[in-house]
Parts: structure tokens; sequence; C-alpha cells
């Protein structure tokens, strides 16, 4: 079975502060897909970022950084000077190679204090 | 743009009822998915449907079921209402990967937000 685990529920920083949010996840697929989602308070499932599991690269964009490390099986998110626009909850989550069975994480509410 | 699209974004229902949870996405999707949304649970997913008439559970299938009829229509069933299913449910698609796809990403209808009293 697919299990994505975010074992921050809450976190509070500053604005400006850098702030790091952990994902970790199981599967028995030799190929799969990792994904991050933000949900602002207005409720809709904003897109992020998808990885394959081949490539292990990091990925920055803009404030918005990524830590894949298969070894460990995590996918660790950054975001640098965070702004009080970033407060939301983000969730973690992972796909069979097709596309199938996407499970998400329970979700870390960020909130970003001004 | 994707749309998909929840027939109902409120709903209310009484225990016991039959309830039906439509979903229609407009851009040819093989995947589909059903979720719910609890506070402190995140996205949960009941059941999801790689093609046409194909149908595989999720982490929490008991109590709905589902059906695919047609490659864009997606339902959920409560067959039994029962209180503990006061939820938000979400419906989402995406595209099989290999297939001229850019991204694999889900797309989210708007969700509908059903109450058993």
């Amino acid at each position: 079975a697919q299990k994505v685990t975010q074992a921050q529920t809450e976190i509070s920083v500053v604005e400006k502060e850098d702030v790091t949010l952990d994902c970790v996840y199981e599967t028995r697929d030799t190929t799969y897909y990792l994904f991050w989602y933000k949900q602002p308070p207005s409720g809709e499932l904003v897109f992020l970022i998808r990885r394959n599991s081949f490539d292990e690269q990091n990925e920055i964009s803009g404030r918005y950084s990524w830590n894949f490390q298969k070894s460990t099986s995590s996918f660790n998110f950054t975001i640098t000077a965070s702004q009080v626009v970033d407060s939301a909850v983000y969730f973690c989550a992972l796909s069979g190679y097709y596309g199938q069975n996407f499970v998400f994480g329970p979700g870390t509410r960020l909130s970003v204090l001004p | 743009d994707v749309k998909v699209t929840q027939s109902s974004r409120y709903l209310v229902k009484r225990t016991g009822e039959k309830v039906f949870l439509e979903c229609v996405q407009d851009m040819d999707h093989e995947n589909m998915f059903w979720y719910r949304q609890d506070p402190g649970l995140g996205l949960r997913l009941i059941y999801f449907s790689y093609d046409v008439k194909m149908k595989e559970k999720g982490d929490i299938p008991e109590g709905y079921s589902v059906s695919r009829e047609k490659k864009e229509r997606f339902s959920l069933i409560l067959e039994s209402a029962s209180t503990n299913q006061t939820s938000m449910y979400l419906c989402a698609s995406s595209q099989r990967p290999g297939r001229n796809a850019t991204n694999e990403k889900l797309f989210f209808g708007s969700g509908t937000q059903l109450s058993v009293l």
C-alpha cells in the first residue's frame, strides 16, 4: 500500500524566515511520482511540483526548493524568505507511474506571521 | 483549461438516505478519483478509476461505491448515508502518463460539502 507521512501538523514562522516541510513516503512501486500541493484559505488545491522516481535532482523555483532523497524516501519542501501569502496547508502526495492510486499526506498547516 | 465539475457545492441529507455525488471532466482524462477531506486528516482516497467501468478501492472505501459508465463521468454513491460521512468530497482527474501528457498532475473540482443529519 502507498502511504505519505507529514509529521509536522502545524508550523508557525515569522516572515522572512526559511521553513522546511517534511514528507516521507512508502511505496512498493519502483516507478512513481511525488507531488506537492498548496491549499490556501480559499480551499482550492494548487499544484506546485511533480517529481518522478527516476529523477533525484533537486529543484528550485523562485523561493521554493525541493529535496528528493530516494535513500530515505523523503521529498522535503523548503520555502526561503517566507511571506504571509505562503500561509496555507501544504500536502505531499504520491502516485503510481500511471497516475493511479494517488494518495496524499495529512498536510502541514503553515502560518507565516508578519 | 481542464474543468472538473461537481454537481453540488452543498448537500444536506438524512441518515439512511442514498446519496449520489456526480463528477464530470471535460479533458478526456483516463484517471478519476474521489477523496474526502476532513480537518487534520488531509485528503483520503476513497476510490479511483483508471478507465471506463474500471475501479479500485482507495484507503477508505467502506460505506461507498462508485460508477464509471462513461469516461467523463465518475459517480460516488453512499448507499445509506451516516453522520460520519459528513465531509468535504473532492473529485479529481488526471491524464495517464505516456499519451503525450505534459504532466500528470491532478485537476480538482471545487468540492461538495455533504452534511448528513
